[in-house]
């Protein structure tokens, strides 16, 4: 069964370096979403993305977040300057036809900013 | 704004038990989508069920079953004949017809033998 993959399952970094979240959504869906879980708390949406631009942000989505499709298949995260706040659990999600669409979601990144 | 309540924050039984899971949500599209996502101890996010707000049938899919009143904008969830295997925690999640989720704060079922 296809499913959403996630690269890596855990990254560390310091304060103000830049990480990268990768994700592969399922191959034929077009809808890519990006939430996070600060541990012990709800799931929330950071940003969605069709047809190479983002379709909505969240207010967490600052200027510090960017996502990308670099190629066909790949579905990224970028956080250009990390602060601690910045640690949770990344989840990206795929859905297949349009935004009502069921929503399936990879097994997350655990990111933790030291 | 569209706001999702799971008033429970933990549900205690013992297997075999039957489990029922409230969510009560707020909207005011008069199309949207409600969704149940179940989170075990390994931490990924499971797709269960999924309901439109033009379809109120409710249903019976194996153990889970579900009551979706729009008049009292609940979407409950039930799980009959508990299993260790359930324990988990249990989001509620409403969207629009752009896919944003909103999710609820959680429910933690735990099932002991």
């Amino acid at each position: 069964e296809p499913e959403v993959t996630q690269t890596p399952s855990h990254q560390v970094t310091q304060m103000g370096q830049e990480v990268i979240l990768r994700c592969v959504p399922i191959s034929n869906h077009l809808y890519f979403y990006w939430y996070r879980q600060i541990l012990g708390q709800k799931v929330e949406f950071l940003v969605s993305f069709y047809n190479n631009e983002i379709s909505e942000k969240s207010e967490i989505f600052d200027d510090q977040f960017s996502v990308e499709r670099p190629d066909g298949s790949n579905f990224t995260l970028k956080i250009r300057s990390t602060k601690l706040e910045d640690s949770a659990m990344y989840f990206c999600a795929s859905s297949e036809t349009s935004g009502s669409d069921t929503q399936y979601f990879g097994p997350g990144t655990r990111l933790t900013v030291l | 704004a569209q706001k999702v309540t799971q008033a429970q924050t933990e549900i205690s039984v013992v297997e075999k038990e039957d489990v029922t899971l409230d969510c009560v949500y707020e909207t005011r599209d008069t199309t949207y989508y409600l969704f149940w996502y179940k989170q075990p101890p390994s931490g990924e996010l499971v797709f269960l069920i999924r309901r439109n707000s033009f379809d109120e049938q409710n249903e019976i899919s194996g153990r889970y079953s579900w009551n979706f009143q729009k008049s009292t904008s609940s979407f409950n969830f039930t799980i009959t004949a508990s299993q260790v295997v359930d324990s988990a925690v249990y989001f509620c999640a409403l969207s629009d017809s752009w896919g944003k989720l909103q999710f609820g704060a959680g429910t933690q079922v735990v099932v002991t033998p």
